[in-house]
């Protein structure tokens, strides 16, 4: 357990639902990333904060997605008018902020799609 | 373009032995390579890092060599252990930024 938790861990839901993950972080730490991956790959970057701004946003973050991190402590991550290609793993981590310093992941959500 | 790529996506070992996993990068702008390893069902777990100015360094029986001059990376794991078994993944980060960039993984499994 890395101190990064995220809920829930299985979403199943079907297409053209919205749906909201929720990640909490380790406390202390300002830096919060979302990442996607799906079956056999290695996860891809969405997005991050520093505290409550979000500073980068991938090109795989349509405008369908949307993430928030309102007290810059906990983060939700919302997928609107879900498609059969959002079904992914997704993954929060979090990181003290320092410049190189490491990522501590969470157990994930995996969403599907039907 | 950004690119961190694997050898091969499957290695067995015999308990005992130890594991070359092996990764080639294609950015030399890279500040820090990164092994990480994902057991099934969990997210990713930090195993060792290396500074782009380093050639070696070595963490608690797993070694990471860099090879800059032929952009190549490898995680040696010593006396591989059942609990070694996982999706073992190369990484990349740039000082400047926050986001990692991960390959595609190798599945790392232990004969007994």
């Amino acid at each position: 357990d890395t101190g990064v938790s995220q809920d829930p861990r299985h979403k199943i839901t079907k297409r053209g639902q919205n749906v909201t993950f929720r990640c909490d972080p380790i406390s202390e730490h300002n830096r919060l990333y979302w990442y996607r991956q799906t079956l056999g790959q290695g996860p891809e970057f969405l997005t991050y904060f520093q505290n409550e701004a979000q500073l980068e946003k991938s090109r795989l973050l349509s405008d369908r997605f949307s993430a928030e991190r309102p007290k810059g402590s906990f983060s939700t991550l919302e997928i609107q008018r879900t498609e059969q290609g959002d079904s992914a793993m997704y993954l929060c981590a979090s990181s003290l902020g320092r410049e190189g310093d490491e990522q501590f992941f969470g157990p994930g959500t995996r969403l599907t799609v039907l | 373009g950004e690119s961190v790529g694997l050898h091969l996506p499957t290695l067995s070992v015999q308990e005992g032995d130890n594991s070359i996993i092996n990764c080639a990068y294609s950015n030399s702008a890279s500040d820090y390579f990164i092994w990480y390893k994902q057991e099934s069902g969990k997210g990713p777990q930090f195993i060792i890092d290396i500074r782009s100015n380093m050639d070696k360094r070595q963490g608690q029986r797993v070694t990471v060599l860099l090879n800059k001059t032929v952009k190549h990376l490898s995680l040696q794991i010593a006396a591989t252990q059942p609990g070694d078994s996982a999706v073992y993944f190369c990484a990349e980060k740039y000082s400047s930024a926050s986001k990692i960039i991960f390959g595609s993984g190798t599945r790392l499994s232990i004969r007994p």
